[in-house]
């Protein structure tokens, strides 16, 4: 089955910094969202993008649905610790009634102090 | 409102026995999913039900079954696990999408995780 291509795969970064990630695919999916896994943890939505072009903000998150519908990329500003986690994104196409998803890979962020 | 719960958090099998995961939402949501987490893959469906009495294979339905007898509860069954089947599974709820704007509400929710070690 199809499986969405995240990068990077892992990063490191210093408190502070900004973070870039995105996530790609070959084919077009119609809804994006964006979700944080903390260790033990189920994944929680953190973004939720509905149009192409969409460019929308959750605190120091922000994330942009890509015009050609075959991507997608998260922004985070000034890291703090607690943003460790593993970053999924997911795709839907709105086929079908299931609203049925497409993961990512996963970016795994670790701060350093 | 406890969201989506799992049952239980940590289980480990030997190759062969069976066993059944439980995942309840009291969140009225119409839709259940259950997903497996393996290192480096994601998130992969395995069942998913649309509605009480209803279910349909996802992306890795192999070696599982599913029921939904009652709204609330979805359940996992492994018949006779195998060590292939060692991984961390989700549980995921969410409601009816029907025609009114997109909106973050409909997405799923997911549960703590079952982690599940088949030896």
């Amino acid at each position: 089955g199809q499986q969405l291509n995240q990068s990077p795969q892992s990063m490191f970064i210093q408190e502070g910094e900004d973070v870039s990630m995105n996530c790609t695919s070959s084919s077009i999916f119609n809804t994006w969202l964006w979700y944080k896994q903390d260790p033990g943890e189920g994944p929680v939505l953190l973004i939720a993008l509905y149009k192409a072009g969409e460019l929308t903000s959750n605190g120091r998150l922000t994330a942009q649905f890509g015009i050609t519908r075959k991507d997608s990329f998260l922004n985070i500003s000034a890291s703090i610790p607690s943003d460790v986690g593993i970053y999924f994104c997911a795709g839907r196409k709105n086929t079908g009634t299931a609203s049925k998803l497409t993961f990512g890979t996963g970016t795994r962020l670790q701060v350093t102090l | 409102n406890a969201g989506v719960t799992q049952t239980p958090k940590f289980r480990v099998l030997k190759t062969g026995q069976s066993m059944t995961l439980l995942c309840a939402q009291d969140m009225n949501h119409e839709y259940m999913y259950w997903y497996r987490q393996d290192p480096g893959m994601g998130l992969r469906l395995i069942h998913y039900s649309v509605g009480e009495g209803t279910t349909a294979k996802g992306e890795v339905p192999d070696g599982y079954n599913v029921s939904r007898l009652k709204k609330q509860n979805f359940l996992l069954g492994l018949e006779s696990a195998a060590p292939s089947q060692t991984s961390v599974y989700f549980c995921a709820s969410s409601f009816l999408r029907v025609a009114t704007p997109a909106s973050s509400y409909n997405e799923q929710f997911f549960g703590p995780g079952t982690r599940l070690t088949v030896l």
